[in-house]
């Protein structure tokens, strides 16, 4: 199946700095989602991007399909910024399952 | 915006007993999700759902697991027998086509807890 790396695997920021966080996959993909996990388990969809760039408030998205790869940039952070966030995949011709990254646990502190 | 939600947010459950999770998925989404998060691990596809059918299924989806549409908005999964290590959170997600182009929308998450 479709490999999902993502990067760092934990970070640390001062309220305010910014951050790029990483996602590779190891073939192409029909669908790509970030997801933030809040302290509460909820998954919180932020941008569903399987190519090009998007932009929401401090957060933008950019995904380079041929590359096989996807960053999410977290500006200005702020503390309610913290939790982990998640890369999935749908995998082509692999049905419509979501394949999920280990995820990249983040801890703005104040 | 419409949303996915599931019921009860946090069950908790004698091992060996049975136990159905609910969802109700978004209005018009014609395709369902089961995924399973054991805790602090990542988010693992269980099972896909179209036309009242399972579409795909992963090997954690053994035989101790089943789903159903009951009638027209609920879906359902069902834990034959848990065992202690269905301790997980389960969340369910809907999309408005199966394949390309369409975002899953996931639910809150239901946390199961096995004694």
């Amino acid at each position: 199946g479709i490999q999902v790396e993502q990067s760092p695997p934990d970070l640390i920021l001062q309220e305010g700095a910014n951050s790029t966080l990483r996602c590779n996959f190891s073939d192409s993909v029909n669908n790509l989602q970030w997801f933030h996990q809040n302290p509460w388990g909820q998954l919180i969809n932020l941008f569903y991007i399987p190519s090009g760039t998007k932009q929401n408030g401090r957060l933008s998205a950019t995904t380079v399909a041929t590359e096989r790869y996807s960053l999410l940039y977290i500006s200005s952070s702020q503390t309610t910024d913290s939790g982990v966030y998640f890369c999935a995949v749908e995998h082509n011709n692999a049905g419509n399952m979501l394949t999920f990254g280990g995820g990249t646990r983040l801890m703005v502190k104040p | 915006e419409p949303e996915v939600t599931q019921t009860p947010s946090h069950q908790v459950t004698q091992m060996g007993q049975e136990v159905i999770l609910r969802c109700v998925p978004i209005s018009n989404h014609l395709y369902f999700y089961w995924y399973r998060q054991i805790l602090g691990q990542k988010v693992e596809f269980l099972v896909s759902f179209y036309n009242n059918e399972i579409s795909e299924k992963s090997e954690i989806f053994d035989d101790q697991f089943s789903v159903e549409r009951p009638d027209g908005s609920n879906f359902t999964l069902k834990i034959r027998s848990t065992k202690l290590e269905d301790s997980a959170m389960y969340f369910c997600a809907s999309s408005l086509q199966g394949i390309s182009n369409q975002p899953q929308h996931f639910g809150d998450g239901t946390r199961l807890s096995i004694l």
